[in-house]
């Protein structure tokens, strides 16, 4: 069964470091998204993308945060200037399409720590 | 702002129990409501995808309903076996494709 893949599985970096997570959503898949979880805390939404634009973002998707679709495949959040509270789980998930139809699929995470 | 609660955030149960976990959602302009099961550390799996327009949805052991004028949601889960231990999140899909999480039902079942 399809699934969405996720890389690398745990991150360590430093305070003021980039990080590029990457995503390969399920193939036939044309909507994607990245969500986080702070320990103990809930599931945020960060931003959906489709037809190679963002199409929502939340408020805590400001400018240290962006996406990208660089090839046919691959779907990265690059973080540009990492901060301690940036430390948590990263899902991706894709669906096939918008609306009320189609379900979110996601990722096992990329647990991000920050030091 | 789309809020979602989840109660109860803990249950133990033991092994053969019929349970019901409850969702609630202040927004009614829902596309969708999900359930997910999450175990420790892990990913999410989607179990149940409910439409709008629909009342109730099955697969094997859960079933979902849901009543959107209400703003309610619950997950029935029957027969429950020790590999049903996880957190149980509920999520509503609102016009933009994103979904608003509750907090979870960390549920235990005994043997």
């Amino acid at each position: 069964e399809p699934e969405v893949t996720q890389t690398p599985s745990h991150q360590v970096t430093q305070m003021g470091q980039e990080v590029i997570l990457r995503c390969v959503p399920i193939s036939n898949h044309l909507y994607f998204y990245w969500y986080r979880q702070i320990l103990g805390q809930k599931v945020e939404f960060l931003v959906s993308f489709y037809n190679n634009e963002i199409s929502e973002k939340s408020e805590i998707f400001d400018d240290q945060f962006s996406v990208e679709r660089p090839d046919g495949s691959n779907f990265t959040l690059k973080i540009r200037s990492t901060k301690l509270e940036d430390s948590a789980m990263y899902f991706c998930a894709s669906s096939r399409t918008g609306g009320i139809t189609y379900e979110q699929y996601f990722g096992p995470g990329t647990r991000l720590t920050v030091t | 702002k789309q809020e979602v609660t989840q109660i109860p955030a803990a249950l133990s149960v033991p092994e053969g129990e019929n349970l019901v976990l409850n969702c609630s959602f202040t927004d009614s302009a829902i596309y969708n409501l999900q359930w997910f099961r999450q175990d420790p550390g892990k990913g999410l799996t989607s179990l149940l995808l409910i439409q709008s327009s629909q009342r109730e949805q099955t697969s094997g052991r859960l079933n979902a309903s849901l009543d959107k004028s209400s703003g309610r949601s619950t997950l029935y889960i029957a027969a429950s076996q020790p590999g049903d231990s996880a957190t149980y999140l509920c999520a509503v899909n609102t016009p933009g494709n994103m979904l608003t999480f509750g907090g979870g039902t960390r549920l235990m079942v005994k043997p």
